[in-house]
């Protein structure tokens, strides 16, 4: 069964540091999106992305997120400059042209900041 | 606004047993209405939906879950509880049409007692 798949699965980095998150989403899917889960909070939209732009973000995806789809096949989120209140589990997903298309996530990457 | 609820923070269910977590949503036009599990460190893993159509769906794993217009709830139930279906739940809704973001419950951990 086609799926998700994202790295790293973990990543502990330093506060003011950069860090690119990668997804690969399932192939023949045309919505990607990315969602992030504070531990014991919600999941919380983040960005979703389509035909090379963004579709729509969330009001936490600032000016220190950003989305990029380098290739036919990759999808990354970066973190310009990592703050303490970023970790959190991020999740890529991908979805089919349809409004009603299951939305399919991947097994996350955790980002610890120190 | 567009929110959903899921008031058990645990249900927790002996083997064998039927079991129902809850889910009631809010939303302002129609509603696409999701669950997902979570098994512990692994990503979101789709169980059923709701676009149209009957109001009970099945799913994956022998959950099905019923969709209750009147009363906002779309709760998920299965005959008979696994020690193996433990797990974190969770109810996501969006709107229909071109919306693409899942507005997501706090989940319900459910645990199944051998």
């Amino acid at each position: 069964e086609p799926e998700v798949t994202q790295t790293p699965s973990h990543q502990v980095t330093q506060m003011g540091q950069e860090v690119i998150l990668r997804c690969v989403p399932i192939s023949n899917h045309l919505y990607f999106y990315w969602y992030r889960q504070i531990l014991g909070q919600k999941v919380e939209f983040l960005v979703s992305f389509y035909n090379n732009e963004i579709s729509e973000k969330s009001e936490i995806f600032d000016d220190q997120f950003s989305v990029e789809r380098p290739d036919g096949s990759n999808f990354t989120l970066k973190i310009r400059s990592t703050k303490l209140e970023d970790s959190a589990m991020y999740f890529c997903a991908s979805s089919g042209r349809t409004s009603g298309n299951t939305i399919y996530f991947g097994e996350g990457s955790w980002l610890t900041v120190v | 606004a567009q929110s959903v609820a899921q008031p058990e923070d645990q249900v927790n269910v002996a083997e064998g047993n039927p079991l129902t977590v809850k889910c009631t949503y809010s939303v302002s036009g129609n509603p696409y209405l999701f669950w997902y599990v979570q098994y512990p460190n692994r990503g979101l893993q789709f169980l059923l939906k709701y676009i149209t159509g009957d109001n009970l769906v099945k799913g994956s794993y022998g959950f099905e879950a019923e969709f209750n217009k009147s009363q906002t709830s779309f709760h998920l139930k299965k005959p008979s509880a696994l020690v193996s279906d433990s797990a974190l739940y969770f109810c996501a809704v969006k709107e229909g049409g071109n919306n693409r973001k899942l507005i997501w419950g706090l989940g319900t951990s459910l645990a199944v007692n051998p």
